[in-house]
């Protein structure tokens, strides 16, 4: 499996705060992604992570609210902007093997207060 | 994103018994499934996937059966243990993995009874 490292592993968070969760992945990676699971739910696409540009948002997800960006093949950030209770979730870094198995890391448990 | 629908939302089997989740899709450009193991405060595992050109893969003790004309597959657990006790979740993609994200059912509650 690819090596995928986040962090922080857990944070809580004053509203209105923002947070930004780091990746780093392993040189077999070579598409990145950030999903959010809510609790006790299933995983949401945010985005895909583009290198040197602009990140593919999903439908729902908005850049002003969680800017990404992934300056080189291995690294990614997610910031979660201008935080609600509503934000208090799992963030997961997850990348794709030119095979195409995804490979997630032990996400970010969010919660804001 | 289009939905994956996976049932039941929660399993228990006693251990040594088969454990059976399904999933049915609607995308006919989905042509990958893969299958992903949580235990509780980790990430999502991959544990099987299966393309459509087979019916069935095999690994272990955990196998994947695909019904293309049906849009439907499911993981079955032989021999289930304790330790099996996770969420599962299928997934599919299309373009033949994970590039293009995944879409993920919503996920079923396993518990393998001693």
């Amino acid at each position: 499996s690819a090596v995928i490292s986040q962090k922080p592993s857990r944070d809580i968070c004053q509203r209105g705060t923002s947070l930004t969760i780091q990746c780093q992945v392993d040189s077999q990676v070579t598409m990145m992604f950030w999903y959010r699971q809510q609790p006790g739910q299933s995983l949401t696409l945010i985005a895909t992570a583009n290198q040197g540009s602009e990140a593919t948002y999903e439908s729902g997800f908005v850049i002003d609210k969680f800017p990404i960006s992934r300056p080189n093949l291995t690294f990614s950030t997610l910031t979660v902007s201008n935080m609600s209770p509503e934000d208090s979730s799992i963030y997961l870094c997850s990348g794709a093997r030119d095979t195409g198995e995804l490979f997630f890391g032990e996400g970010s448990r969010l919660t804001v207060l | 994103q289009q939905q994956v629908k996976q049932s039941p939302q929660s399993l228990i089997v006693q251990k040594g018994g088969i454990s059976i989740i399904n999933c049915a899709y609607e995308n006919t450009a989905f042509d990958y499934f893969p299958w992903y193991q949580q235990f509780p405060g980790k990430g999502p595992a991959l544990l099987i996937a299966i393309r459509p050109d087979v019916s069935e893969k095999k690994e272990g003790r955990f196998t994947i059966s695909f019904n293309k004309s049906a849009k439907q597959f499911s993981l079955h657990i032989m021999d289930s243990q304790p330790g099996d006790s996770a969420t599962y979740f299928c997934a599919a993609s299309s373009n033949g993995g994970g590039a293009d994200g995944l879409t993920f059912g919503k996920g079923t509650h396993l518990i393998i009874q001693p």
